[in-house]
């Protein structure tokens, strides 16, 4: 069974300039979701999406970051304009539902440095 | 509130030494999973155990090791004789239930010398 597959796996960029990064979840997984992992740091939920819609992005800065899944699989993450401290790994999830004993499976993540 | 504490920042061990990396969870649900993930240097979260609250059994998978004490909140994950590919940062996580959101800890980097 393939994994979570995400792309590109390096981005560098320039403040202020825009950025967008995909990630295709698992073949059935329902849900799929979007970290910021910045270094030395745990993983920070971005966005939770259940198929196509929105479950929790209370912690999305959405003045900069978007994101969408408009056909219930794979999902784009957009930042515009980039900022300095959005340099971080960001990883894409998914899990067949939600709740229960269902675990997530993440994909390799993009890492994303600006300068 | 949810919250994962692993207090061990960086950890270095040589080859063959057994290691215990600690965690320390905070919440008010009844029903919760706890996790721990192991990071290589690739970057992917690679799963390790999930244990839900209900069970306090300790478990054994080959050389690892987990020690679920409820009545201090704790998830310890033991590695015995340690090997250099056991090398990375290593991640416990609370799940509510029902709820899919993660809660991470700040991860321990675990160097392991030959």
């Amino acid at each position: 069974e393939a994994g979570v597959a995400q792309s590109p796996r390096y981005k560098i960029i320039e403040k202020r300039q825009s950025v967008a990064f995909w990630c295709n979840p698992i073949s059935g997984h329902a849900t799929l979701y979007w970290y910021q992992q910045i270094l030395g740091q745990g993983p920070k939920l971005l966005i939770q999406f259940q198929n196509n819609g929105v479950v929790d992005d209370s912690q999305l800065p959405k003045d900069r970051f978007s994101a969408e899944r408009l056909k219930g699989v794979d999902s784009t993450l957009k930042i515009q304009p980039a900022k300095l401290e959005d340099s971080a790994v960001y990883l894409c999830a998914s899990s067949t539902a939600v709740g229960g004993s269902n675990e997530q499976y993440f994909g390799p993540g993009t890492r994303l440095t600006v300068t | 509130a949810q919250k994962v504490t692993q207090a061990q920042t960086e950890i270095s061990v040589v080859e063959k030494e057994d290691v215990t990396l600690d965690c320390v969870y905070e919440t008010r649900d009844t029903t919760y999973y706890l996790f721990w993930y192991k990071q290589p240097p690739s970057g992917e979260l690679v799963f390790l155990i999930r244990r839900n609250s209900f069970d306090e059994q300790n478990e054994i998978s080959g050389r690892y090791s987990w020690n679920f004490q409820k009545s201090t909140s704790s998830f310890n994950f033991t590695i015995t004789a340690s090997q250099v590919v056991d090398s990375a940062v290593y991640f416990c996580a609370l799940r509510p239930y029902n709820f899919n959101k993660f809660y991470f800890g700040s991860g321990t980097k675990l160097n392991v010398k030959p």
